[in-house]
């Protein structure tokens, strides 16, 4: 049983362009959740959803930043016009429905601003 | 919304000594616990977590204790060895109507020396 995978692992792009970043939950998996981990700091909450529906998104930033979950393939989280500031790592984590333990993160995508 | 805080930054002991790692969070409805472990450049792992309804859990040299009345959580790691070197963080999470958004503290660094 595979796990939580996200690619690309690393990600750079230049001041402007898009970056989207992939999610595949473990089977059996409908709740996906992302976070951001800036460098030498924690884990911030971003956005929480399940299949076609956005649970919790109180922690995405209010511009360029959108995140979605369809009904077919891997969640996407995808950054438009990137800055330096949006260098960071991205994880994602996922969960069946109703879970109230803890998860497991995918490796992350360690996104370079250039 | 919740608040994490946790101390220290940076811990160093040496190999055999223990470790103790301190959180207090903010939000008396939250209800469950996890840490987590960090290498570098890799991801969050889930090393224990413990509900509020236990005050006290053990995994071989890794313990969590919970005090609910004054909101705050402590890791214990005892007989520390080099490969306990990483960085540790705390988590919160309140009941919500379903998942799990976890709120983590900064992170402790940990260094076990020779």
């Amino acid at each position: 049983n595979a796990g939580v995978m996200q690619n690309p692992r690393h990600l750079v792009r230049r001041r402007g362009q898009e970056a989207r970043l992939r999610c595949s939950p473990m089977k059996g998996h409908s709740h996906v959740y992302w976070y951001r981990q800036l460098p030498e700091e924690g884990l911030k909450f971003m956005v929480y959803l399940q299949k076609e529906n956005i649970i919790d998104e109180s922690g995405m930033p209010k511009e360029r930043f959108s995140a979605e979950f369809p009904k077919e393939g891997p969640s996407i989280l995808r950054i438009q016009q990137v800055v330096r500031g949006d260098s960071a790592a991205y994880f994602c984590a996922s969960s069946p429905p109703g879970w109230v333990y803890g998860y497991t993160f995918g490796s992350g995508t360690r996104l370079t601003v250039v | 919304g919740e608040n994490v805080e946790q101390h220290p930054s940076t811990l160093s002991v040496q190999e055999g000594d223990s470790a103790v790692i301190k959180c207090t969070y903010s939000d008396s409805a939250s209800n469950y616990f996890p840490w987590y472990k960090q290498e570098l450049g890799k991801r969050p792992q889930l090393i224990i977590d413990i509900r509020s309804n236990v005050g006290e859990k053990k995994d071989q040299r890794i313990a969590v204790t919970l005090n609910k009345t004054a909101k705050h959580f402590s890791l214990h790691i005892t007989e520390t060895q080099p490969e306990d070197s990483a960085v540790y963080f705390c988590a919160a999470t309140p009941p919500t109507g379903g998942g799990n958004k976890l709120t983590f503290g900064t992170g402790t660094q940990l260094k076990v020396e020779l």
